[in-house]
């Protein structure tokens, strides 16, 4: 059964950097695109990144482009998301997701999220 | 940047209703769409991939239709399990984009 499971959420004061982590298991990690999304407060949806397999290519949205970094260590089967500079409008609750493979297609699973909260 | 604007953005409806949610692509986006439901407090789940394939263990009374820009989301009988947020996902080229969600309400 596939499951991912975020961690690293809390509060944070305007200007901080947090790092997200998503710890994969229930396939084989290194076969999928993924990717975090997040949903501030009462909001909807907002992809925010996405990183290829191997980890060669990464695409963002432009609100975290320059500020939010993704990355993944296959070896232990994990998903990163570094994030500075962060602002009140970052406050989300922020979702790992398998993003793609040719067999599942896009944003099949989920993790619960967690919750980062910006604010002095 | 492709936009997805999704209609309404809430609905109330009783059991057994058929309803019928929009999503309109501002550009072609071929088949490259995905449907997902959220519930309060839980994490999206994917409904309905590729316009129109049910995702494994979804009933089918919800079904998805549509091409190039124009795309729907059809229950064809509300069940009480079906009160929740719907959104739409493109997929076709960066970034990807939600529709803005339509919360489905009973009535």
């Amino acid at each position: 059964e596939v499951h991912l499971v975020e961690s690293g959420g809390g509060l944070v004061q305007p200007g901080g950097s947090l790092r997200l982590s998503c710890a994969a298991s229930g396939f084989t990690f290194k076969n999928y695109w993924m990717g975090w999304v997040r949903q501030a407060p009462g909001k909807g949806l907002e992809w925010l990144a996405n990183i290829k397999q191997d980890g060669s290519e990464k695409y963002y949205v432009d609100s975290v482009k320059g500020r939010f970094t993704i990355s993944r260590d296959n070896a232990k089967n994990s998903l990163y998301l570094q994030m500075n500079s962060l602002r009140a409008e970052d406050t989300a609750v922020y979702y790992c997701a398998r993003a793609w493979s040719y067999s599942s297609g896009w944003f099949d699973y989920w993790g619960q999220g967690t919750l980062v909260t910006v604010s002095s | 940047d492709i936009q997805m604007t999704q209609s309404p953005s809430s609905l109330s409806a009783s059991v057994g209703d058929r309803v019928t949610i929009t999503c309109r692509a501002s550009q072609g986006i071929r088949t490259e769409l995905s449907w997902l439901q959220q519930k309060p407090g839980k994490a999206p789940k994917r409904l309905i991939y590729a316009v129109s394939s049910l995702e494994s263990g979804v009933p089918s009374r919800f079904s998805g239709s549509g091409s190039g820009t124009e795309f729907t989301l059809t229950i064809s009988s509300l069940q009480p399990e079906d009160f929740a947020t719907y959104y739409c996902l493109h997929h076709h080229s960066y970034p990807l984009t939600f529709g803005q969600g339509t919360k489905l309400e009973i009535k």
